[in-house]
């Protein structure tokens, strides 16, 4: 089945960066583009961009744009997603879900921005 | 960037009864939109594609119509399991996006 297994959560200072990995099993990796989207807590689903793991293309979300990089390593089957100067706001759980209409999400990754 | 507006915010429902969630787009997205559960600490859950198509496994009480800028998500016969918060999300045009949410609680 299918199965998209992400890293823990993290903790970060202002400014730093941080990579949220994605390990996907049970189904063709190359074959299904990789969405991100993120949840502020207590709030509303954003999504962040996809990234096509056949060929590493990528489009980003305006609002992103500059900040996010999202990677594969189709090797070992995950895909990254890279936040870097980070702010307060961007502490939210970070989703990784296959390919559009997303029936398959991981379980999602909180990461902390505080000082 | 297309504008998603659920109504209402919450809804208060009785087990068994029917519960009916709106959901506008600024613009015309023709049948691409979904319907997602999201319970406390879990991950979104897929409900409904193209505005009707029910997700694999997803009971026959969940249903989706609509087209163009208006939708509408319906559970027949409300479930325990069923109160969470339900989001529609439009795929018609990037970036991708999100209703603000509708909580379904217990009345």
């Amino acid at each position: 089945q299918v199965q998209l297994v992400q890293s823990g959560a993290e903790l970060r200072k202002p400014g730093a960066s941080v990579k949220v990995s994605c390990k996907a099993s049970g189904y063709s990796f190359i074959g299904y583009y990789m969405h991100w989207v993120r949840q502020v807590p207590g709030q509303g689903l954003e999504w962040m961009g996809w990234m096509n793991p056949d060929s590493g293309g990528t489009n980003y979300a305006q609002k992103f744009q500059g900040r996010v990089t999202m990677t594969r390593d189709t090797s070992i089957r995950t895909a990254y997603m890279e936040l870097s100067r980070l702010r307060y706001d961007d502490t939210a759980v970070y989703y990784c879900a296959k390919d559009l209409p997303w029936g398959h999400w991981g379980q999602g990754t909180l990461v902390t921005v505080s000082s | 960037e297309i504008l998603m507006t659920q109504s209402p915010a919450t809804l208060s429902v009785s087990p068994g009864e029917r519960a009916t969630l709106s959901c506008r787009a600024s613009q015309i997205i023709s049948t691409d939109l979904a319907w997602y559960q999201q319970k406390p600490g879990q991950a979104p859950r897929l409900l409904i594609y193209g505005a009707s198509t029910r997700a694999t496994g997803i009971p026959a009480r969940f249903s989706g119509s609509g087209s163009g800028t208006e939708f509408i998500l319906t559970i027949s016969s409300l479930q325990s399991e069923d109160f969470a918060v339900y989001y529609c999300l439009q795929y018609d045009n990037e970036p991708w996006t999100f209703g603000q949410g509708t909580k379904v609680e217990i009345k």
